[in-house]
């Protein structure tokens, strides 16, 4: 059984523009969310979705925003990036929303120059 | 807002040392789990724990989750140079799938 795939592994963008990051879950799992991950912060969630639809969102500023497609495959959009934006950002794939066991995929890193 | 603290932050020791780090919350949370995470690569899960007081133990390692389900804790006995890595715990809210995590601990383990 597949992992959970996260596209790109690696990614550089200049200031001021947009991103978007992919994440196929594990098959059969149905919520996917969304983390990111600095040496200052630590991990922190963004948000999650389950069936399309978003049910938590993390506290984090309006230009991240997230999807889930009907095949449970999620992307996550990052618009006018900053600096600060530079991260491993990392999906987790769960069979439910209530499942306790999250598995994660490899992540991306965003470089912001 | 529910917070693990994480402790020790830093960690570094011989092999055949054993360790112990400690995650602890003022919030109940409904599960708790252990992740390791190598440099570049996302965190793999360990074990998840679900009710107070219980213990699990996988090889080397033992984790504890508090009788409150406020607390965890992960030893680890004679430690290897194998079980370098960013240990992190990690607890479900009752918010559907969040998660919160501690800040992990840096573990190096020096043949």
């Amino acid at each position: 059984k597949a992992g959970v795939t996260q596209t790109p592994r690696y990614l550089i963008k200049t200031r001021g523009q947009q991103v978007t990051l992919s994440c196929s879950p594990i098959s059969g799992h149905r919520s996917v969310s969304w983390y990111q991950q600095t040496p200052g912060q630590g991990l922190q969630f963004l948000f999650e979705y389950f069936s399309e639809t978003q049910r938590n969102k993390g506290n984090f500023p309006g230009r991240f925003s997230g999807r889930q497609f009907s095949n449970s495959r999620s992307e996550m959009n990052v618009s006018t990036l900053e600096l600060g934006d530079s991260a491993l950002y990392l999906c987790a794939s769960r069979a439910t929303s209530g499942n306790t066991e999250a598995f994660f995929g490899q992540g991306t890193r965003l470089t912001v120059v | 807002t529910q917070l693990l603290e994480q402790s020790p932050q830093f960690l570094s020791i011989q092999e055949g040392e054993n360790l112990t780090v400690y995650c602890n919350s003022s919030s109940v949370f409904s599960s708790l789990q252990w992740y390791r995470q190598e440099p570049g690569e996302g965190p793999v899960l360990l074990v998840t724990v679900v009710t107070g007081g219980e213990v699990k133990k996988l090889k080397r390692l033992t984790f504890q989750f508090g009788d409150a389900r406020k607390d965890s804790s992960l030893h680890i006995t004679a430690a290897q140079p194998g079980d370098t890595g960013l240990y992190l715990c990690a607890g479900l809210t009752s918010e559907g799938g969040k998660l919160i995590f501690g800040q992990g601990t840096e573990l190096s383990v020096k043949p």
